[in-house]
């Protein structure tokens, strides 16, 4: 089972910055299975980018993804007041289908 | 638009059963694979389970801790799926969703989820 890591466990900044999320796998994903979600408190989560770097649809293009192999990255350009979430990773794979990193916090500074 | 509505959540006793739901509407479920995620409270998301479309002969599997105690199944003539859990464990507690995956030969992807809805195992 590919076990996904995400750095940092929190993240503080302020509106207008720009965020940088980690996501890491025990083993290399194809760039094809690689998807990122944001959940904000009391909601479901969201479908941000899939395919490591295609954003789905509605999603700003503040929003970009990036990496390869076993390293990926999100970023967010400029932070807006709404983007202040939690931001989870997920990996397609075998058994089982789907796996979630533990997920990076952005608050606010 | 496409919406997912669950239901069928509640409290029930460690061993006890449930059947959830999922209602869609503004796409056709026969079009996609279809998904039920998990989220223990104040924790992470975890996949339970997938059912194919009926192209891929509604293949379906299962996260290792959901294996042989629950069942995914779908109804494409009513665009619903469902859940349905046996032998309930108190670390099955969990907001449940619903989720819309790809259609066939697309990047795999969990595109939209409906809100959820909380089972509660305990005695």
């Amino acid at each position: 089972e590919i076990v996904l890591t995400q750095s940092p466990g929190t993240l503080s900044l302020s509106p207008g910055e720009r965020a940088t999320l980690s996501c890491r796998a025990s083993q290399s994903v194809s760039s094809s299975y690689l998807a990122w979600y944001q959940q904000k408190p009391g909601q479901a989560p969201r479908l941000l980018i899939y395919g490591a770097s295609t954003r789905a649809t509605g999603i700003p293009d503040r929003f970009s993804g990036s990496g390869s192999g076993t390293d990926f990255t999100l970023t967010i350009s400029r932070l807006e007041p709404e983007d202040f979430a939690v931001y989870y990773c997920q990996q397609y794979g075998s058994s089982p289908l789907f796996t979630f990193g533990p997920g990076t916090k952005v608050d606010i500074k | 638009e496409v919406q997912l509505v669950e239901s069928g959540g509640g409290l029930v006793q460690p061993g006890g059963s449930l059947r959830l739901s999922c209602a869609a509407s503004g796409f056709t479920i026969s079009d996609h694979y279809m998904d039920w995620v998990r989220q223990a409270p104040g924790k992470g998301l975890e996949w339970v389970g997938r059912t194919r479309n009926k192209a891929n002969s509604y293949t379906i599997e299962y996260a290792a801790s959901v294996k042989g105690r629950f069942t995914i199944s779908r109804a494409d003539s009513k665009n619903s799926l469902y859940l349905q859990m046996n032998s309930l464990k108190t670390e099955d507690t969990a907001v449940y969703y619903c989720v819309r995956g790809e259609r066939w030969l697309q990047p795999p992807r969990l595109d939209y989820w409906g809100q959820g809805t909380l089972v509660t195992v305990s005695s």
